[in-house]
């Protein structure tokens, strides 16, 4: 299985400021016939189902905002979110989708400072 | 656009079992897949399995295999979830979610059915 390892558990952050949230796989999600990673992000609001943000590692999902952003290849991968909005307190888990089981980082919690 | 809507909260006793469902609209029932992710109290997320409507066979997940079944009702768009031994640490709460095909996140989920297995 690949094992997903997300850091910090948890960042705080001052409003307007940038954080950035780190997802590591223990073997390579990029699939070589597409060149696409099969890394996707999703924020989970207390009470609240998860929610997804990003596919692809990169792809962000209709109508989020573009202060939200990923990157990376391969092995590491890194969610960013600028200008941190009073409503993205929440909880983001990266998850792997390039084989079963598909898994999920064991999240990072961003609060505000 | 997709809507999931589950079934509600449930007790159960330890021993027994438990059956969510987790009915869908606005999908194409038969092709994308459903899947079963599980948050404990406090804890991450915990992917337990999936079915395709189409095909109506599971594929689980190792720790999950021996006392878990999903099925379909194709009639009512209807998946279920059955696990059964259930014990003090099923307790959880129990999201079904939609993949519209195997190169595909979780785009859509339900809302949640939180069960608790007490005595």
């Amino acid at each position: 299985d690949i094992v997903m390892t997300q850091s910090p558990d948890s960042l705080a952050v001052s409003l307007g400021e940038t954080a950035t949230l780190n997802c590591k796989s223990s073997q390579s999600v990029l699939y070589s016939s597409n060149n696409k990673n099969y890394l996707a992000w999703y924020q989970q609001k207390p009470r609240q189902p998860p929610k997804l943000l990003i596919y692809w590692a990169s792809t962000r999902e209709s109508g989020v905002p573009d202060r939200f952003s990923g990157s990376g290849s391969g092995t590491d991968f890194t969610l960013t979110i600028s200008s941190l909005q009073a409503e993205d307190v929440a909880v983001y888990y990266c998850q792997q989708y390039y084989s079963t089981p598909p898994g999920f980082g064991q999240g990072t919690k961003v609060e505000i400072k | 656009q997709v809507q999931l809507v589950q079934s509600g909260a449930e007790v159960k006793r330890p021993g027994s079992s438990l059956k969510v469902s987790c009915r869908t609209s606005g999908a194409t029932f038969s092709t994308s897949s459903i899947n079963w992710v599980r948050q404990a109290p406090g804890q991450g997320l915990e992917w337990m399995g999936s079915v395709i409507p189409r095909f109506g066979t599971g594929n689980y997940a190792k720790k999950f295999r021996d006392r878990v079944s999903m099925t379909t009702d194709e009639s009512t768009s209807t998946i279920y979830m059955e696990l059964r031994s259930l014990f003090f640490n099923d307790t959880a709460v129990y999201y079904c979610a939609t993949r519209p095909g195997y190169d595909s996140a979780f785009d859509v989920w339900g809302p949640g059915t939180q069960v608790s297995v007490s005595a």
